[in-house]
């Protein structure tokens, strides 16, 4: 089992619609979550972090937290096609005070105008 | 991304040949990573450095990779004797004080 799993795709939404991207990851006493946008040739840009159970709100984009089920979930809204790229997920390694990422292989979203 | 650079943006070496990937930081940052990003994967953790300190090298694949940070400022990850396996991106990263990461702008390795 890898550590943080995602589905890779491709995840593929009409524009303006909610895209929806989960991950789920295997360390119970993981406390930190990110999300990660990457653009083809480009490297990761964060968009998000949530270290509490629930939501979290940026603009269009929420992060939802459940940490008995131990998942994470990306939401966003009125999609765009300058949203198609690809979602990591990321888990900070518990116990680690570097602030050492876990990542998943990513989700690749593509919005169809 | 802005506040790290890094050299060269794209590498070609022959299999068993020597490389050199540097990372510069904007001044006065502390904390360091690279990670290895192969095609389709997401990044893994190679090396971590506090300034000069590496404080974490768990990540670094085999005895053929080495970095040093040896003024806390500008990093380079050499790779001794390439094999085919080593293509990939080599991203360095810098932490934030929300413990999110900027990315360089990374260097792909391609090894022929």
């Amino acid at each position: 089992q890898k550590e943080v799993e995602q589905n890779s795709g491709p995840l593929s939404v009409p524009e303006g619609a909610i895209a929806s991207l989960n991950c789920t990851y295997s360390d119970r006493g993981s406390q930190s979550f990110f999300w990660y946008r990457q653009y083809s040739g480009k490297s990761p840009e964060l968009i998000m972090f949530i270290y509490s159970n629930g939501d979290k709100e940026d603009g269009r984009f929420t992060a939802q937290l459940n940490k008995a089920s131990q998942y994470v979930s990306l939401l966003i809204r009125d999609s765009q096609p300058s949203d198609s790229a690809t979602y990591l997920c990321a888990v900070g390694v518990r116990g680690s005070n570097t602030g050492k990422l876990i990542f998943g292989q990513g989700t690749t979203l593509q919005v169809k105008p | 991304g802005a506040g790290v650079s890094q050299s060269p943006r794209y590498k070609v070496a022959k299999r068993g040949q020597d490389v050199a990937l540097r990372c510069d930081p904007i001044s006065g940052h502390v904390s360091l990573f690279w990670y290895q990003q192969a095609l389709g994967q997401g990044p893994e953790f190679l090396t971590y450095f506090q300034n000069e300190a590496q404080l974490d090298k768990s990540g670094l694949p085999s005895d053929r990779f080495f970095a040093e940070r040896p003024e806390g400022s500008v990093s380079t990850l050499k790779i001794q004797r390439t094999q085919q396996e080593d293509s990939a991106v080599y991203l360095c990263a810098l932490r934030g004080v929300d413990y999110g990461y900027t990315f360089g702008s990374g260097t792909r390795l391609t090894v022929v």
